[in-house]
């Protein structure tokens, strides 16, 4: 199975400041074939479910304000939070799709400092 | 707009069973392919099963392969998972998702979420 890590655990930023999430997997996930990296990132806040944020590694989902953006490829991705929000206090989740054992990262908890 | 209501869950004692169902609205549901994610109290996601759009295909995790099985009715919108031999360590909430399918055919990202079911497994 492909094994996803995220760093840091948590973090606490500043109002308006950047938030840099950053994950790994145990093998690449980008598909030669159409090059398109496999990998999504999620955002779940307290008693809510998940929500899909970015898809594709750097696509953003509809609805999903620009402030979110979402890099890298192969085996090295990042989320970044351009300027923080008190709405984004949040657990981050990547998840990648390359494998039909689909698997996730730990999570990234971010609070404001 | 795309609802995921999910059912059935509950508190079960160990070895016992129990199916749980999602009813999708909003979409073409036999167009997406669908997964069961779970989420142990306090702790991350964990993805269990996934199903193709037609129902032929499906998969599992190794956690739950041979005790879970994953199926839908697409007649009736509705996606479901049959839960055997539960242990203590299936105790979690019980997401649906969608996910539209992927350039060769297989499930992509997830998509929508519900709202998750709570399975507790304890005596």
């Amino acid at each position: 199975d492909i094994v996803m890590t995220q760093s840091p655990d948590s973090l606490a930023v500043s109002l308006g400041e950047r938030a840099t999430i950053n994950c790994k997997s145990s093998q690449s996930v980008l598909y030669s074939s159409n090059n398109k990296n496999y990998l999504a990132w999620y955002q779940q806040k307290p008693g809510q479910p998940p929500k899909l944020l970015i898809y594709w590694a750097s696509t953003r989902e509809s609805g999903v304000p620009d402030r979110f953006s979402g890099s890298g490829s192969g085996t090295d991705f990042t989320l970044t939070i351009s300027s923080l929000q008190a709405e984004d206090v949040a657990v981050y989740y990547c998840q990648q799709y390359y494998s039909t054992v689909f698997t996730f990262g730990p999570g990234t908890k971010v609070d404001i400092k | 707009e795309v609802q995921l209501l999910e059912s059935g869950g509950g508190l079960v004692q160990p070895g016992g069973s129990l199916r749980l169902s999602c009813a999708a609205s909003g979409f073409t549901f036999s167009s997406y392919a669908m997964s069961w994610v779970r989420q142990a109290p306090g702790k991350g996601l964990e993805w269990v099963s996934a199903i193709s759009g037609s129902g032929g295909s499906t998969y599992y995790a190794d956690s739950v392969k041979g005790r879970f099985t994953i199926s839908r009715d697409n007649s009736k919108n509705t996606l479901y998972l049959q839960m055997n031999s539960l242990r203590a360590e299936d105790t979690a909430v019980y997401y649906c998702a969608n996910q539209p399918i992927g350039d060769y055919g297989d499930p992509g990202h997830f998509d929508y979420w519900g709202q998750g079911t709570l399975v507790t497994v304890s005596s």
